[in-house]
């Protein structure tokens, strides 16, 4: 079946580090990706949806200049947390969806564990 | 808007037990609806999906109904085992194009030997 692979699985560093996630799609290609961010106990919130060759749609209350959003080809996108403050730390989650015409699912990955000291 | 409301966790069974978690929503248009289920630790898993009205989905034992008539897309399992312990999550992604999916708060299942 369709895989996604997000890297790293866990980060932890220091209060104004700058981190990076990629999300992978390994076995097909993905026109439109997603970025969730899960709080402990609670449901996935989207924060962004990020489609190949142009610029990431943000949802509503979600800071464009701290999660930047690069979606460069049909297999990768990455999200940087700019500046990571321990109010950032978070379970983040990338999904990707087929470029195939119909109902395609999303496929998630493994999520990255992001803890700010 | 579009929103999913799931029954409030967590769920805890015996090994062998009949397992329902509800599921409503609420949607214009034609939704297509999913379950996702979540191991500690890791990401999001789709379990089965329906895109429309009167589909059953179903994956490892696992069975969910679109009924459009009580906007409800329940999930359900004739026996549970200890392996099924996680977070499931009812999904919905609307007609529109955007590929956005909605997701309920999630419910957490404990299944004791």
């Amino acid at each position: 079946g369709a895989v996604v692979s997000q890297h790293p699985s866990r980060v932890i560093c220091k209060s104004g580090t700058s981190v990076k996630i990629e999300c992978r799609s390994l076995d097909f290609q993905a026109t439109t990706m997603f970025w969730y961010r899960q709080f402990p106990k609670q449901s996935l919130m989207l924060m962004a949806t990020s489609n190949e060759g142009s610029k990431a749609t943000y949802e509503q209350g979600v800071e464009k200049d701290k999660f930047l959003i690069n979606h460069a080809s049909l297999t990768l996108s990455t999200l940087t947390v700019t500046s990571a403050h321990p109010e950032d730390s978070s379970f983040y989650i990338c999904s990707a969806r087929g470029t195939e015409a119909g109902n395609q699912p999303q496929h998630f990955g493994d999520g990255t564990r992001l803890s700010i000291l | 808007g579009n929103s999913v409301t799931q029954m409030e966790g967590p769920v805890t069974l015996s090994e062998e037990a009949f397992l329902t978690i509800n599921c409503t929503y609420t949607a214009t248009g034609y939704p297509s609806l999913f379950w996702y289920v979540q191991y500690p630790g890791e990401g999001l898993q789709l379990l089965l999906k329906a895109t429309k009205a009167d589909d059953k989905g179903s994956n490892k034992g696992f069975e969910a109904t679109y009924r459009k008539e009580t906007t409800s897309f329940h999930l359900e399992k004739g026996s549970v085992q200890v392996s099924d312990s996680a977070v499931y999550f009812c999904a919905l992604r609307g007609s529109s194009n955007t590929g956005k999916l909605i997701f309920g708060q999630g419910t957490t299942l404990q299944v004791k030997p």
